[in-house]
C-alpha cells in the first residue's frame, strides 16, 4: 500500500498570498496523482489530476506539480472560497490512498 | 449535469447488514467505474471500494474485505453497497464517486451518514 504523507498539516495564509501544499508518497507514484478540495459539511470536490490537470470548472489560480515521489498544489492567490482541506490521493496501484489532508484557514 | 444520490444510511447495531445505495443520472452511467468512498466524523478521507463499469473487476480496502460487497444495476442506474458484519468504526459519512479512468472520481454524491452503534 503507497502510502501520502501531506505538509503541512495546517497552513495560515491571508486571502491573496500564496499557497504551497505538500504530499509526499512512500514510494514513486507513475501519473495517478489527484488533489480534491473539501469545505466543511460538503463533499470532497476533484481539483487536480494526472499531477498537473485541472478538473473543469477549476480556477487556473490552482496548479500542481511534481514527479515520483513529490507532489505539489499551489494555489497562486488564495480567495475567501479557498479556506478548506485539501487532500492528496494515489492510484499508481490498488488499494487507492488518499492523504490526511492540509487545512488552508485564514491568517 | 452529473448527480449522484447516496441513500440507505443509518444507525445500524454492531454486528448487523446495512446496504448502501448510490442513484446515479446525468451521464451514461453503463461507461463509468463507481467508487465508495468514507469519512468518520472528524477525520480524512478513507476509499473503501470500486467496482468496473462492466462489473468485471472490483477492489476493497483491507479493513472491508469479506465483510462489503460493491454491486451495481446498469439497466436503473444504481450503485450498492452491501455492508455485513459492522463494526464501530464502520462509522462513517459515506460518497459514491464516478470513476475516470480507474485512477480518481471526477464527481461525488453529497453522501450518507452510517452509525454503528449499541
Amino acid at each position: 500500500e503507497i502510502v501520502l504523507t501531506q505538509s503541512p498539516a495546517t497552513l495560515s495564509v491571508s486571502p491573496g498570498e500564496r499557497a504551497t501544499l505538500s504530499c509526499r508518497a512512500s514510494q514513486s507514484v507513475s501519473s495517478y496523482l489527484a488533489w480534491y478540495q473539501q469545505k466543511p459539511g460538503q463533499a470532497p470536490r476533484l481539483l487536480i489530476y494526472d499531477i498537473s490537470k485541472r478538473a473543469t470548472g477549476i480556477p487556473a489560480r490552482f496548479s500542481g506539480s511534481g514527479s515520483g515521489t513529490d507532489f505539489t498544489l499551489t494555489i497562486s492567490s488564495l480567495e475567501p472560497e479557498d479556506f478548506a482541506v485539501y487532500y492528496c490521493q494515489q492510484r499508481d496501484n490498488w488499494p487507492l490512498t488518499f492523504g490526511p489532508g492540509t487545512k488552508v484557514d485564514i491568517k | 449535469q452529473v448527480q449522484l444520490v447516496e441513500s440507505g444510511g443509518g444507525v445500524v447495531q454492531p454486528g448487523r447488514s446495512l446496504r448502501l445505495s448510490c442513484a446515479a443520472s446525468g451521464f451514461t452511467f453503463r461507461n463509468h467505474g463507481m467508487h465508495w468512498v468514507r469519512q468518520a466524523p472528524g477525520k480524512g478521507l478513507e476509499w473503501v471500494a470500486v467496482l468496473w463499469y462492466d462489473g468485471s473487476q472490483q477492489y476493497y480496502v483491507e479493513s472491508v474485505k469479506g465483510r462489503f460487497t460493491v454491486s451495481r444495476d446498469n439497466s436503473r442506474n444504481m450503485f450498492y453497497l452491501q455492508m455485513n458484519s459492522l463494526r464501530d468504526d464502520d462509522t462513517a459519512v459515506y460518497y459514491c464517486g464516478r470513476d475516470q479512468r480507474s485512477t480518481h472520481c471526477d464527481s461525488w454524491g453529497q453522501g450518507t451518514l452510517v452509525i454503528v452503534s449499541s
